[in-house]
């Protein structure tokens, strides 16, 4: 199976602040990561697919990138909305791998 | 509209089978490349994909929970079955199905059902 792991596990900041989140697959899987949002109490929801691709009616300021094993998804000028946990997930082949997430906490 | 959501026991007590449904609309599993998964997430919020049926009814599991699944649809009635023998309490968690949609080469879960929070206790 393909291990992606997900890094860092929590991280605290301020609104208007940048953060990063990072993951890496185990093994090469091109572009086919999608990353998910969770907010407390409800299910994931896409926010990008095929490593880049923003989901429709989901704001600028969020962004990724990666290719190959190396995977990043970027928040600017953080809203009150992204506190949130967020995990990525390889669609390269079955069976599917999730990251263990990302709590984003004030 | 797409809409799923998922139904099946609270509660289980360890060796027992869990049979969880996931009722949908808005699509048809008929549809030449769609697919219906099941996911799963721990107490510790560990997201686990466990299974996906294909339009086509082709299947997949997950490695390491592949001898106790079994996937099945009803096309006619859009639902989707997952089955999974002898449950323990590690298989306590919230139990969620999602479309996989797909665009070009790629492929993603969107959107999910509301969860369904299942117990394995005595």
């Amino acid at each position: 199976d393909i291990q992606m792991t997900q890094s860092p596990s929590s991280l605290s900041a301020s609104i208007g602040d940048t953060i990063t989140i990072t993951c890496r697959a185990s093994q090469i899987i091109d572009t086919y990561v999608n990353w998910y949002k969770q907010e407390p109490g409800k299910a994931p929801r896409l926010l990008i697919y095929g490593a880049s691709r923003l989901q429709g009616g989901d704001p600028s300021r969020i962004s990724a990138s990666g290719s190959g094993t190396d995977f990043t998804l970027t928040i600017s000028s953080l809203q009150s909305e992204d506190f949130a946990s967020y995990y990525c997930q390889q669609s390269y082949k079955t069976p599917y791998t999730f990251g263990h997430g990302t709590k984003v906490e004030i | 509209q797409i809409t799923l959501k998922e139904s099946g026991p609270a509660l289980l007590e360890p060796t027992q089978t869990l049979t969880l449904t996931c009722s949908f609309s808005g699509f048809s599993l008929s549809t030449n490349g769609l697919a219906v998964g099941w996911i799963r997430q721990s107490p510790e919020k560990a997201l686990e994909w466990l299974a996906l049926i294909y339009w086509d009814d082709d299947k997949r599991y997950s490695s390491s929970l592949k001898n106790r699944l079994t996937i099945t649809k009803d096309t006619s009635k859009n639902q989707v079955v997952l089955t999974m023998t002898s449950v323990d309490p590690t298989d306590s968690g919230t139990y969620y199905c999602a479309r996989r949609s797909w665009g070009g080469l790629d492929t993603w879960f969107e959107p999910w059902g509301q969860g369904l929070l299942v117990t394995v206790a005595s």
